[in-house]
């Protein structure tokens, strides 16, 4: 089975209220995070990640937090504008003995902005 | 800002036919990557590679997969004998370093129709 997954596949908000979206681990040996964006017609986007041995991370308008005794990871959007509707993936690095790391990816929230 | 850039953007071909997906990683980044999205799923991992081998690949990186760099700015992927469920979206990416914590950049992907 896969080891990243999210709650829920659509999420929809009105413009500018804080969103909130979640995603479910169950591989405890992962120790990094990574959130992305995708657009209709493009590839996954970068917004922002954490390590395992922090539980909370701030970008612009974007913090993750961490739970790792839940295995929860959520990605909080602040003042949600238009430009924030896409599919959001959390995917996490696993474990490994060194070389280029693949990614795991979740099956991906809908975020829709209401305008 | 430095991206991946992918040709073509959608490629057509018959089931059985070969197909070469081409990427441009990002230029001073030295760790590359393939996944694929078939539609409406979740980023899937295929193969990463780093001075010129492969350095970890999934269950899906078959026999039928290969990847090249055959030069020193083009990465790609081939499929040698195409399926129908080789239709999906493919997506390069490359990392400065193949370790956790350093950011994937992904490029826009290429659809792959077999018909």
């Amino acid at each position: 089975g896969e080891s990243v997954g999210l709650h829920l596949p659509t999420l929809s908000v009105q413009e500018g209220d804080n969103s909130i979206i979640n995603c479910a681990y169950s591989n405890s040996a992962s120790d990094y995070f990574i959130w992305y964006k995708q657009e209709s017609g493009k590839g996954p986007q970068f917004i922002i990640d954490i390590r395992s041995n922090m539980d909370k991370r701030q970008g612009q308008r974007v913090t993750v937090l961490l739970n790792k005794t839940v295995k929860h990871l959520s990605l909080q959007i602040a003042a949600t504008q238009p430009g924030d509707s896409a599919v959001y993936f959390c995917a996490e690095n696993l474990r490994s003995g060194g070389g280029a790391d693949g990614l795991t990816f979740g099956k991906g929230t809908h975020l829709i902005i209401q305008p | 800002e430095p991206e991946v850039t992918q040709t073509p953007s959608h490629q057509v071909t018959q089931m059985g036919q070969e197909v070469i997906l081409r990427c441009v990683p990002i230029s001073n980044h030295l760790y590359f990557y393939w996944y694929r999205q078939i539609l409406g799923q979740k980023v899937e991992f295929l193969v990463s590679f780093y001075n010129n081998e492969i350095s970890e690949k999934s269950e899906i990186f078959d026999d039928q997969f290969s990847v090249e760099r055959p030069d020193g700015s083009n990465f790609t992927l081939k499929i040698r004998s195409t399926k129908l469920e080789d239709s999906a979206m493919y997506f390069c990416a490359s990392s400065a370093q193949g370790s956790r914590g350093d950011t994937q950049y992904f490029g826009p992907g290429t659809r792959l129709t077999v018909l």
